[in-house]
């Protein structure tokens, strides 16, 4: 079956420190894989996608590539910030005859920043 | 702005009882979905609707139903609450065209089955 793995949290880091949130996956198919965050009280959020291997998806300063070889889609930021604490969640989406979108999510990840 | 919009925020209901949470999107897309959010285990397909009309079961649909009403708006009922229904819930929406278009997601509906 299609699944998502991601490393267990919660996380906490000192502000300004490198981030890497690890995400596995398995699937029959293509997936598109996708990152998104939800902020205390909130939905969630699209953080940033990659629809094919070798991709590379950015925003906010995370980074994630796709890389089919390992079936991972690690996400990263360089220097991280209070803004940043939230819950993170990694996603896979299979193509869909009926263009729905089915997505199949992570348990989610919790990441504290620290000042 | 609003986007979706989710009521209620917050419900307390006994076992046995019934309630329809509401979900409506002003972004004019064509699928809607409801999730579930528990500790521990992300979120989980409940139902969705690829366009108006259609309605199909997700990975966890029993226990519920959904109405598609129109466009706009996609309903969650619980005809006979449980505990094991104390969840998160929240609705997401999406537009259907070329490309991989981001489900837009509500605030969430805290809802707890005593």
């Amino acid at each position: 079956g299609n699944s998502v793995t991601q490393m267990e949290g919660p996380v906490t880091l000192s502000e300004e420190a490198f981030l890497t949130i690890n995400c596995t996956y398995t699937a029959t198919g293509y997936p598109s894989l996708f990152w998104y965050v939800q902020y205390p009280g909130e939905g969630l959020q699209l953080l940033l996608k990659a629809t094919k291997a070798d991709d590379k998806g950015s925003n906010k300063g995370f980074e994630a590539t796709y890389r089919k070889e390992t079936t991972s889609f690690h996400l990263e930021k360089g220097s991280v910030q209070v803004s940043d604490s939230a819950v993170y969640f990694c996603a896979l989406r299979l193509p869909s005859i009926q263009g729905a979108q089915k997505l199949v999510f992570g348990q989610g990840t919790r990441l504290t920043i620290n000042p | 702005n609003a986007g979706v919009t989710q009521t209620p925020k917050f419900q307390v209901l006994k076992t046995g009882q019934s309630m329809t949470l509401q979900c409506a999107q002003d972004m004019n897309h064509n699928s809607m979905y409801w999730y579930r959010q528990d500790p521990g285990m992300g979120l989980r397909l409940i139902y969705y609707s690829a366009s108006e009309g259609t309605t199909d079961k997700g990975e966890v649909p029993n226990g519920y139903n959904v109405s598609r009403l129109n466009k706009r708006e996609f309903s969650l009922r619980l005809e006979s609450a449980a505990p094991s229904q104390t969840s998160v819930y929240f609705c997401a929406s999406s537009l259907v065209k070329a490309g991989n278009q981001p489900q837009h997601f509500g605030d969430g509906t805290r809802l707890s089955i005593l």
